[in-house]
């Protein structure tokens, strides 16, 4: 079983619907949940993270963490085709010199159409 | 200016050869980065750097080597290329408060081909 595997792609949808992402993890130690997005032939930039269970939202963008069963998903609102990109999904391990470092699922490739 | 930046952004070398990715950031933070992006296996830690006198091997290190010259400054070596590295090369950098998330920024990446 990978660390961090998240929903095989690609994903699309229509302009305007929501986009689902999703990742799970097999550490139970997990602490820090990250969403980053990747354009092509860019670096990843950060969206998001989440640490607490539940929702957290940031604009068009919500994270939703269930650590009981160790899952962790982005909503995107409203899609938009400047949305279309790959989504990585980053786990960060608790307690000592684990801080920062983070495990990387695959990645998901989401692409919005007009 | 970008906070992060990578040379060379393109190289190509041939099998055998040592080759240098360098990394420079002006954030200021402690912690530094190495990791590699192979298509549909995401990024995969190669080094990392909690200050310049701290180096950790992370889960793909064999291959390669490090040197954390300034806080400012982590370079990766290739001793002699191979061309199952060839891949994507990314620097990222973070600020650990303690007890807290820590977030990663990454550099634009270095697209290294080996032949």
């Amino acid at each position: 079983q990978k660390e961090v595997e998240q929903n095989s792609g690609p994903l699309s949808v229509p302009e305007g619907a929501i986009a689902s992402l999703n990742c799970t993890y097999s550490d139970r130690g997990s602490q820090s949940f990250f969403w980053y997005r990747q354009y092509s032939g860019k670096s990843p930039e950060l969206i998001m993270f989440i640490y607490s269970n539940g929702d957290k939202e940031d604009g068009r963008f919500t994270a939703q963490l269930n650590k009981a069963s160790q899952y962790v998903s982005l909503l995107i609102r409203d899609s938009q085709p400047s949305d279309s990109a790959t989504y990585l999904c980053a786990v960060e391990r608790a307690g000592g010199t684990s801080y920062g470092k983070l495990t990387f699922g695959q990645g998901t490739i989401l692409t919005v159409h007009p | 200016d970008a906070d992060v930046t990578q040379t060379p952004r393109n190289r190509i070398t041939k099998t055998g050869k040592r080759i240098m990715l360098e990394c420079s950031q002006t954030k200021g933070h402690d912690r530094m980065y190495w990791y590699r992006q192979d298509p549909g296996l995401g990024l995969r830690l190669i080094y990392y750097s909690f200050d310049v006198k701290d180096i950790n091997k992370g889960e793909i290190s064999d291959g390669y080597s490090v040197s954390r010259q300034a806080q400012a400054k982590f370079s990766l070596s290739l001793e002699s290329a191979i061309p199952n590295q060839t891949a994507l090369y990314f620097c990222a950098t973070s600020d650990f408060q303690g007890g807290s998330t820590d977030t990663q920024y990454f550099g634009p990446g270095t697209r290294l081909t080996v032949l």
